[in-house]
Parts: structure tokens; sequence; C-alpha cells
């Protein structure tokens, strides 16, 4: 089955740019989406389709995917960015909606 | 503005069965594929499963496969998860997503499943 790995943690200094990845073999084929998690919360779309952000989530976030990793950026992280992230995928394939396991952000 | 909400979670002992409903309001639930993700405690997110606008197509991840079934009723606007022969590795946050091109595009807040005795 696809996997899609992610780093545990990331820490990022107020007002600066994190930058959380996405792993996984030719990621690049696939449509990627990222999702944000604050503690006792739903997750919430933040990027679609690798690169899209719905309406209400700041220009801020941005995505990328190329190759055998995808990308999301936060840029001017605030603390209220503080979260868990989680990359996803369909995988035609097999039918299987993949998730990756999950980035913790902190906010310095 | 879109609306999901899951019900009929609770504590039940393993090897028993459980219905979780999600209740879909403000957008044309028949025109919308829908997904079932859970979240064990202190855990990521995990696919349990997906249904088709008719319900003509299922799918379901291979830890719950054979023990649960996923509905609809396009005409209560509700969404369904029959869960059977619990374990206790099934105890989890349940949300229900609303799917659009492959990615869950609105989510519930969830109902919690302990599976324990």
């Amino acid at each position: 089955s696809y996997e899609l790995t992610q780093p545990l943690s990331v820490s990022v200094a107020l007002g600066q740019t994190a930058r959380i990845t996405c792993g996984g073999n030719k990621i690049g084929s696939y449509n990627v989406h990222w999702y944000q998690q604050k503690p006792g919360q739903a997750p919430v779309l933040v990027i679609y389709r690798d690169t899209n952000r719905p309406s209400g989530i700041p220009e801020r976030f941005s995505g990328s995917n190329s190759k055998n990793t995808a990308t999301l950026t936060i840029s001017r992280a605030q603390a209220g960015d503080e979260a868990d992230y989680f990359c996803q995928v369909w995988d035609s394939s097999t039918a299987y909606v993949v998730f990756g396991g999950g980035t913790k952000l902190t906010v310095l | 503005e879109v609306q999901l909400v899951e019900s009929g979670g609770g504590l039940v002992q393993p090897g028993g069965s459980l219905r979780l409903s999600c209740a879909a309001s403000g957008f044309t639930f028949s025109s919308y594929e829908m997904n079932w993700v859970r979240q064990a405690p202190g855990k990521g997110l995990e696919w349990v499963s997906y249904i088709s606008r008719s319900g003509s197509t299922i799918y379901y991840a291979d830890s719950v496969k054979g023990r649960f079934t996923i509905s609809r009723d396009n005409a209560k606007n509700s969404l369904y998860l029959q869960m059977n022969s619990l374990r206790a590795e099934d105890t989890a946050v349940y949300h229900c997503a609303r799917d659009r091109d492959g990615y869950n595009e609105y989510w519930g807040q969830g109902t919690l499943v302990t599976v324990s005795s």
C-alpha cells in the first residue's frame, strides 16, 4: 500500500517560514491535500490539489509537489498556526485514501 | 453553512456493535461523496470508508473490511456506519467528511467510540 512520510515535529520562530514535508514514492504524480488540526477540533482543509487554498485560508499557506516530496509552506508564522498538519492523497490504483502520520508545528 | 453532525458513539464491549450516524445540512447531500475518517486517541488520521453519491460505489480500509458497513439515505440527508465485531483498536473519534474530488472539504466534529470491557 502507498505510504506517506512526514516529520513528527517542525519548529519555527514567530514570523519566520515553516516548511512541512510529505514524502512518498512519485508523490508528484498524485494530488496532495493538507489539513490543519488544532487540539480538540476537527481537521480543516488548508491546501487541496497541491497548491490551491480554500476560501478563508490565509495566503500565508501555500503548497508544492514534485517528484518524491510535497511541501506545505507557512509564511510569517503566527502563534495561531500551532497545530498538527496532515498530508493526504487518493491512491486510485488501490481505491485507498492515504494520510501521512502528521507533523506537529511549534511556533517559538 | 455546511454542517456535519455525528452521533451514535459510546462505550461498547469487544465483539459488540454500534451504528454511527452523520446528519448533513447546508448543502445538497445527494450531490456529494462522503467519507468516514477516524482518529485514535493521540494518534493520526485514518481513513475508514468511502461512499459515492448514489451509494453504488463503496470502499473500505483493510482494517475494517468485512466488519464495517457504510451506507447513506439521501432522502434523510444522512450517512451511516454500521460497526460490528468491534475491537479495542477501533477505539477512536469517528468523523464524517464531505468528499470533493478526493479531498475532504468539510468535517464533522466527530463522535467517540470506546471499545472496552
